[in-house]
């Protein structure tokens, strides 16, 4: 079964400070992986896609199939990137399972 | 084009009772998925409908269970309820099979659920 890995519950860091969520997996097939952010009072929407290779609001996330890894990174932080942060691997069937979620706070 | 939505917002019903929740889909939808997020946790796949049939389910006993309706609305029912149930319970769309692999899930706003 497949099964992903949020280190951190809690990342507090200073407003113009780098930042990288952490989130491993364990998946038998090919995964597709996603960050989905839940900013207060709102709902859960998508952040990124790794078949993508975008940069959404700054952050960017590599696919490392050697050390299944999935980071999500920033160069500097902003006050408005607090939130709940979700690392999410989708399998075949369409089916996602998170991780279980890191807090981003940034300070001013 | 609509987001997805559900309904109620909040809920509160004792253990042993019965409960519905409710979801429409995003516009253009046919698939819909059901997640459980206790508090604390990150959501936990509960099933998926596909063509108002289940197409595939988590590790959840058989007293949760699901309808899908042919507008794609769908249906989470919840029976003999107990106090761990207490969790949100989101619903998310998507087209499947995908016609671009940037196809992906949308969520609604949640149904608080609160069992005494």
């Amino acid at each position: 079964a497949q099964r992903v890995t949020q280190p951190e519950k809690l990342l507090s860091v200073f407003k113009g400070a780098p930042v990288e969520l952490k989130c491993n997996y364990s998946y038998s097939g090919s995964p597709e992986l996603f960050w989905y952010v839940q900013y207060s009072r709102q709902r859960l929407q998508l952040l990124l896609r790794h078949i993508s290779r975008e940069s959404i609001k700054g952050f960017t996330a590599d696919l490392n199939k050697g050390e299944t890894s999935f980071h999500l990174k920033k160069p500097f932080a902003q006050e408005e990137d607090s939130a709940m942060y979700y690392c999410v691997l989708k399998d075949a069937g369409n089916m996602l399972t998170f991780g279980g979620g890191t807090r981003l706070m940034v300070k001013p | 084009e609509t987001g997805v939505t559900q309904s109620p917002t909040h809920l509160i019903k004792t253990r042993g009772q019965q409960v519905t929740l409710r979801c429409s889909s995003q516009s253009g939808h046919n698939t819909v998925s059901w997640y459980q997020q206790a508090l604390g946790q990150g959501p936990q796949f509960i099933f998926q409908y596909y063509r108002e049939e289940e197409n595939g389910r988590g590790n959840f006993p058989p007293r949760f269970s699901g309808l899908q309706f042919p507008n794609y609305s769908s249906e989470l029912n919840v029976n003999a309820l107990e106090l761990d149930d207490s969790a949100l319970y989101l619903c998310a769309s998507s087209l499947y099979p995908r016609v671009s692999r940037t196809d992906t899930q949308y969520f609604g706003p949640g149904t608080r659920l609160t069992v005494l």
